[in-house]
């Protein structure tokens, strides 16, 4: 049980590459959330998909698109990267609803945009 | 705007001492408040939820909707509480909004 996995851990992209992050989960759950984490911003939301087959903005989704390829499933895309999306990525799935739920997150992509 | 304000970057204890690490949120609605803890070279995860009103690893977090604050409290720190604490707030439909973060290190 592997929990929430992400693909790759480092990353160095040059202005106007593209790129995917990949994020999967072996939980079962229904929800998956893509943050980025900047020094002294803390984490936020880029976009979350509550279940299956559906996807929301965050608070930051400009310059990124997501796709829920299936209920393990929830990848992060760049379509033309620019610095200031130099960050680090993590992933979170959880059960989805209710007052009881808990997010469980990966480990992280660290990603550098020049 | 800012949702969730954590004002100490950085906040250092002696062991046996009592923290206090603070949070106050803005939501209009009724909110849901979390604490996440990521220690050292380990992933972010859960510590406690305002809702369950627990207490875990000894520390508590009441929810003060006057003061709209969820202060993370705990009487006496350990070594091991030396971590980066973030408070978390949820709105409606899953959106989530964390705060900048506190690192607490205790002092042996």
């Amino acid at each position: 049980n592997a929990g929430v996995t992400q693909t790759p851990k480092f990353q160095v992209l040059k202005t106007g590459q593209s790129m995917t992050l990949q994020c999967a989960q072996d939980m079962n759950h229904n929800s998956m959330y893509w943050y980025r984490q900047d020094p002294g911003m803390g984490l936020r939301l880029i976009y979350y998909s509550a279940s299956e087959g559906t996807t929301d903005k965050g608070e930051v989704p400009n310059g990124y698109n997501v796709s829920r390829l299936n209920k393990r499933e929830f990848s992060l895309r760049l379509e033309s990267a620019a610095p200031s999306q130099t960050s680090v990525y993590f992933c979170a799935s959880s059960e989805g609803g209710g007052s009881t739920d808990t997010q469980y997150f990966g480990p992280g992509t660290r990603l550098t945009v020049l | 705007a800012q949702r969730v304000t954590q004002p100490e970057k950085l906040l250092s204890v002696f062991k046996g001492a009592p923290v206090e690490l603070k949070c106050n949120y803005s939501y209009s609605g009724s909110p849901e408040l979390f604490w996440y803890v990521q220690y050292s070279r380990q992933r972010l995860q859960l510590l406690l939820r305002h809702i369950s009103r627990e207490s875990i690893k000894g520390f508590t977090a009441d929810l003060n909707k006057g003061e709209t604050s969820f202060h993370l409290k705990k009487p006496f720190a350990q070594e091991e509480d030396s971590a980066m604490y973030y408070c978390a707030l949820r709105t409606g439909g899953n959106q989530f909004y964390f705060g900048t973060g506190t690192s607490l290190t205790v002092i042996p």
